[in-house]
């Protein structure tokens, strides 16, 4: 079964630093692969989404991905962290099998001043 | 456009009882997709809902049901509630549905069962 495991549910970074979240998926290359972020007390938004089109994506608010097939990864990047970016980042996949939508379980980004 | 209103935001139940969720999608989006948010479990997969036909499910009880009605609009109902069904339940819209489209979501409502 397709699964997705995001390394670290918490990550902290300062401002202006290099942001990374990882995010492993299990080896059966997916259709589709997304990054949300959720602020609290509010929904998931999408910040990008792979659909094998390129290999690396670019998301909103300056952030991007890039799948590894070799690696099984597709981690979220972003070149200089801003107090905002603090929120719960999830990758999701969807299901080979069934088309149903996985998600990790999550990591919060702390940014520190 | 306004965007997916679920409602209502907070709810407070006792066990056994019954409760329903309400999820208006964004206009013209004709998929909805209920989710199961807790800390332990994290974002589940409840069941996605297509021009009123049930289109996916995920690994729920029974207890579990939804419904889509002609308007697109969606309601899910939890019967028999239990102390592990606190959670926070997120709905999502989208034009066609997952894969394919990008999914909007609701703020959700956070339900906590005593």
């Amino acid at each position: 079964a397709q699964s997705v495991t995001q390394l670290g549910s918490h990550v902290s970074v300062s401002e202006g630093a290099l942001v990374l979240l990882r995010c492993n998926y299990s080896s059966s290359v997916p259709p589709y692969l997304f990054w949300y972020v959720q602020y609290p007390n509010q929904g998931l938004q999408l910040l990008l989404k792979y659909t094998s089109a390129a290999t690396l994506v670019k998301g909103i608010n300056g952030f991007e991905a890039e799948f590894k097939k070799s690696e099984t990864s597709f981690h979220l990047t972003k070149p200089s962290a801003h107090m905002s970016d603090a929120a719960e980042y999830f990758c999701a996949v969807i299901s080979n099998r069934d088309d149903k939508i996985i998600f990790g379980k999550g990591t919060r980004l702390h940014i520190l001043p | 456009k306004a965007g997916v209103t679920q409602t209502p935001r907070y709810l407070i139940k006792t066990r056994g009882q019954q409760v329903t969720l309400s999820c208006s999608p964004i206009s013209g989006h004709r998929s909805v997709s209920w989710y199961q948010q807790t800390p332990g479990q994290g974002l589940q997969f409840l069941f996605e809902y297509f021009s009123e036909t049930q289109r996916n499910k995920g690994n729920f009880p029974g207890r579990f049901s939804g419904r889509q009605f002609s308007n697109s609009r969606s309601e899910m109902n939890v019967s028999t509630l239990e102390l592990g069904d606190s959670a926070l339940y997120l709905c999502a819209s989208s034009l066609v549905g997952q894969g394919a489209d990008i999914q909007y979501f609701g703020a959700g409502t956070r339900l906590s069962v005593l």
